[in-house]
């Protein structure tokens, strides 16, 4: 079956950094999309992995490891604009068909 | 990024009519767009595959009668919620996707919240 994890929810304060976890279990794969999404609108895409490592963008990082099923997102030098949540998207065929979890909601606080 | 537009952005309709949701991708031709759908407090859940000139592709559990997917060129496919009902009622999200040499990514359109009431 088709299993995407991500923790529900994480606090973290301004000027921080937050490290948003996703492991998967996908009968295909074909890389690993992070998304955020606002209340009330669509996501935004952040990054695409599909070999391993890490890639930065600005403040953003993402990580990926194909072995063990897992990718990461970090957040650095955290703004109160970051609060949203934050999708784990595993590309499960070669359509670009995408397979999400359950989203991470991030909260920033002063 | 691209831009990906759908219209209307909200509708509120009567139990039993139809109601067509429109997704275009603007600066860009994309041969695949998704249709997704997301309830409250939950995240997306695909839909169907639209491929431009072919029948979509439908998830398993989703109505290929009731959700009617038309992908007519390559920057436009809609979506029919047939004989919508309550239950029905959700956001409904399209994304394209973008593929190139080194490119790959999808771009979501703004989305169409229904209301069926």
């Amino acid at each position: 079956g088709q299993n995407i994890d991500q923790p529900t929810e994480m606090t973290a304060t301004e000027g921080a950094i937050v490290q948003i976890n996703c492991t998967y279990q996908t009968s295909g794969f074909n890389g690993l999309f992070w998304y955020q999404q606002h209340a009330g609108e669509a996501p935004t895409f952040l990054s695409y992995n599909v070999l391993d490592g890490l890639e930065e963008k600005g403040r953003f990082s993402s990580f990926l490891s194909r072995s063990k099923g897992y990718s990461y997102l970090l957040l650095k030098e955290l703004q109160m604009k970051d609060s949203a949540s934050y999708l784990c998207a595993a590309r499960t065929d070669s359509w670009g068909k995408l397979q999400f979890g359950a989203g991470t909601q991030v909260v920033v606080t002063p | 990024g691209a831009v990906v537009s759908q219209h209307p952005s909200r509708v509120i309709c009567k139990s039993g009519t139809s109601v067509k949701i429109e997704c275009r991708s603007l600066d860009f031709q994309a041969t695949t767009m998704f249709w997704y759908r997301q309830f409250p407090k939950q995240s997306l859940m695909l839909m169907a595959t639209s491929n431009e000139g072919s029948k979509a592709t439908y998830e398993q559990g989703v109505e290929k009668d009731k959700f009617l997917i038309n992908h007519a060129s390559l920057t436009l496919s809609t979506l029919t919620v047939t004989s919508a009902h309550p239950e029905d009622s959700s956001f409904y999200i399209c994304s394209a996707r973008l593929a190139g040499h080194t490119v790959e990514t999808q771009y979501f359109g703004p989305g169409t919240r229904l209301l069926v009431l």
